[in-house]
């Protein structure tokens, strides 16, 4: 199995400021994946973050908004530029490795982000 | 991908099986059927996946009927603690792919 770690676990921020989100898995994999649900709703994905290049993202989400970096194979940043309370969200990191299955993700516990 | 179609929401009572049922009438050949539980305040978990007849593990049991359109998780004897979100996914084998969420079914278990 994986553990993922993310940080931070919540936070409250202001209208247009931006704000970084980590995630540290605790072994090497193959996919990492961001995925934003708001309360009382499913999970949408945002992007697929691809090591050492750029993130592909998914209809609805741009680069500019949602900057994805993935610097090697247990790390991965995303960013909420310039939020609105729209971006009021849970923002959900997640993993698969080569010993699991096509349809096995790992989840981090989420980022609860508040915006005034 | 093929479509997913669940119930909303069940009630159930403590000791008692529970099964959910999924739709996904264009499930293609190389599609698996995957199962997640998410609690509140968590992340999705890894329940169970399955192809094609009976799939069981610790935690539950996936019954998937010969033409493969619809799919049954099976939760033996919940407890308060089962209370939670499920979501059928459906996820084309070979790896590397992106899975999508659908609505899930919003399961409550009382004593």
């Amino acid at each position: 199995s994986a553990v993922i770690s993310q940080k931070p676990s919540r936070d409250i921020c202001q209208r247009g400021t931006s704000l970084t989100i980590q995630c540290q898995v605790d072994s090497q994999v193959t996919m990492m994946f961001w995925y934003r649900q708001q309360p009382g709703q499913s999970l949408t994905l945002i992007a697929t973050a691809n090591q050492g290049s750029e993130a592909t993202y998914e209809s609805g989400f741009v680069i500019d908004k949602f900057p994805i970096s993935r610097p090697n194979l247990t790390f991965s940043t995303l960013t909420v530029s310039n939020m609105s309370p729209e971006d009021s969200s849970i923002y959900l990191c997640s993993a698969r490795t080569d010993r699991r299955g096509a349809g096995e993700l790992f989840f981090g516990e989420g980022s609860r982000l508040t915006v005034l | 991908l093929a479509k997913t179609t669940q119930p909303i929401s069940m009630d159930s009572y403590e000791g008692q099986e529970v099964n959910i049922t999924c739709s996904h009438n264009n499930i293609a050949t190389n599609d698996y059927i995957t199962w997640y539980q998410q609690f509140p305040s968590q992340g999705p978990r890894f329940i169970i996946q399955g192809y094609k007849t009976k799939v069981t593990n610790e935690v539950a049991s996936l019954f998937i009927p010969a033409d493969r359109k619809s799919s049954t998780l099976s939760l033996p004897r919940v407890s308060l603690s089962d209370t939670a979100v499920y979501y059928c996914l459906v996820v084309l084998g070979g790896g590397g792919n992106k899975l999508t969420f659908g609505t899930g079914t919003q399961l409550k278990v009382e004593l």
